[in-house]
């Protein structure tokens, strides 16, 4: 069975500081992992996603996430965090081999920005 | 850039009373999904939908919900007889076709059983 779990329910850094978001996935066949965002009020934007591809991907916003097999984690991190980045973010995984594809979502952390 | 859309964005109701979510997923989408979040927990899959039937539903998705796509643009989520549990944000999504494809969520709609 997939699982995410996402390490951390609450980060805060300052404005201008590097931003560390900590997700670990279990999957027993090759995942597809995502991370999307949800600001107050809105619904859910995907930021990045990785399908086998390079295994550091680039998503919106200055974003990005490595995908490291031999850890099973796939952490999002920003090196210069901005007020607007305040918001929920989750990361999800869905099975490659599910043609149906239901995403199965952490947690989510909530990041603050501190100005 | 096209959306999901979902009405209404918030829906207060009695336990027992019947309600329908609607969603309009982006137009040249073929897989349909509903998902909800109960406040202050995760975001959970309830059903997914394609070629006119339900291809997978969790066990949140019992006897007392039901899918539809009655014309060529909408989606509905409805829920025969609510319950207190019921209250949350369902959100929508869609996506074109394929293993690889993002699904697009909608803004979601915050239901509140009373």
């Amino acid at each position: 069975a997939q699982s995410v779990t996402q390490l951390d329910s609450h980060v805060s850094v300052s404005e201008g500081t590097p931003v560390l978001l900590r997700c670990n996935y279990s999957s027993s066949y090759s995942p597809s992992l995502f991370w999307y965002v949800q600001h107050p009020n809105k619904g859910l934007q995907l930021l990045l996603k990785y399908t086998s591809a390079a295994t550091l991907v680039k998503g919106i916003n200055g974003f990005e996430a490595e995908f490291k097999k031999s850890e099973t984690s796939f952490h999002l991190t920003k090196p210069s965090a901005h007020m607007s980045d305040a918001a929920e973010y989750f990361c999800v995984v869905s099975d490659l081999n599910n043609q149906g594809g239901k995403l199965i979502f952490g947690q989510g952390t909530e990041l603050s920005v501190k100005p | 850039e096209p959306e999901v859309t979902q009405t209404p964005s918030h829906q207060v109701t009695q336990m027992g009373q019947e309600v329908i979510l609607r969603c309009v997923p982006i137009s040249n989408h073929l897989y349909f999904y509903w998902y909800r979040q109960i406040l202050g927990q995760k975001v959970e899959f309830l059903v997914s939908f394609y070629n006119n039937e339900i291809s997978e539903k969790s066990e949140i998705f019992d006897d007392q919900f039901s899918v539809e796509r009655p014309d060529g643009s909408n989606f509905t989520l409805k829920i025969r007889s609510t319950k207190l549990e019921d209250s949350a944000m369902y959100f929508c999504a869609s996506k074109v076709s394929g293993t690889w494809e993002t699904q697009y969520f909608g803004p979601g709609t915050r239901l509140l059983v009373l």
